[in-house]
């Protein structure tokens, strides 16, 4: 079945980098995504990697996808305060065949000044 | 040059009253969705209209829940016979076409409470 898990917390130091980590059990997964929640707002995507892509890099952003684990995650350089928020991984599954998101449990990112 | 919208932004009913939510997409986005995000099951899919028609359903979780779009644009999603386990964010989203990478765009959500 579908399940995309990613651990809850992560609690880093302001300047730091900051890895958050995603596995998902999909192997025909043709998009990967990673969104943004911050308190009281909708989902914000900041980036999202193609499968046949090992990494991505937009800015401080780095994805890196393992297909063989199934592992994505996502590498945030500089951590700044305004980067708390809650990241969730998401996949396209079904090998694109629908268009629905399977969203992970989410990280709470919590940037420590 | 709004952004999703999504009414209202709370509501609070009482067990069995029926509630509509209503989802305003971003103008000419063919495709739109709807989500929940409550604590115990996080994020979850619930439907996806291409246009008026709605081709996956698979996430309504009971015949309780329905929804309908209208004019390739608003949605409203109904949910009957309210009971306190839909409590919960629904979360409507919209995507310039659907397929590919066409990102979906999120609105704010509207936090339902079933007491």
């Amino acid at each position: 079945g579908e399940d995309v898990e990613q651990s809850l917390f992560l609690s880093v130091r302001e300047g730091d980098s900051s890895v958050i980590n995603c596995t998902y059990t999909d192997s025909s997964s043709t998009y990967l995504y990673w969104y943004k929640q911050e308190p009281g707002a909708g989902l914000q995507l900041l980036t999202y990697i193609f499968s046949n892509m090992d990494m991505k890099q937009d800015q401080r952003l780095t994805v890196l996808l393992n297909k063989k684990d199934k592992h994505l995650s996502l590498r945030i350089a500089d951590t700044q305060t305004g980067d708390s928020a809650i990241y969730f991984c998401a996949e396209r599954a079904d090998g694109g065949a629908t268009n629905k998101l399977i969203f992970g449990t989410g990280t709470l990112l919590a940037v420590q000044p | 040059g709004a952004g999703v919208s999504q009414s209202p932004s709370n509501k609070v009913t009482e067990k069995g009253k029926d509630v509509e939510l209503r989802c305003d997409p971003i103008s000419g986005h063919t495709a739109l969705y709807w989500y929940r995000q409550s604590l115990g099951q996080g994020l979850e899919f619930l439907i996806y209209f291409q246009g008026n028609s709605a081709p996956d359903k698979s996430g309504l979780p009971s015949d309780r829940f329905s929804a309908e779009r209208t004019g390739g644009s608003v949605s409203t999603l109904t949910i009957q016979r309210t009971q306190q386990e839909d409590s919960a964010v629904y979360l409507c989203a919209s995507s310039l076409v659907a397929g590919g990478r066409s990102e979906q765009f999120f609105g704010p959500g509207t936090r339902l409470t079933v007491l």
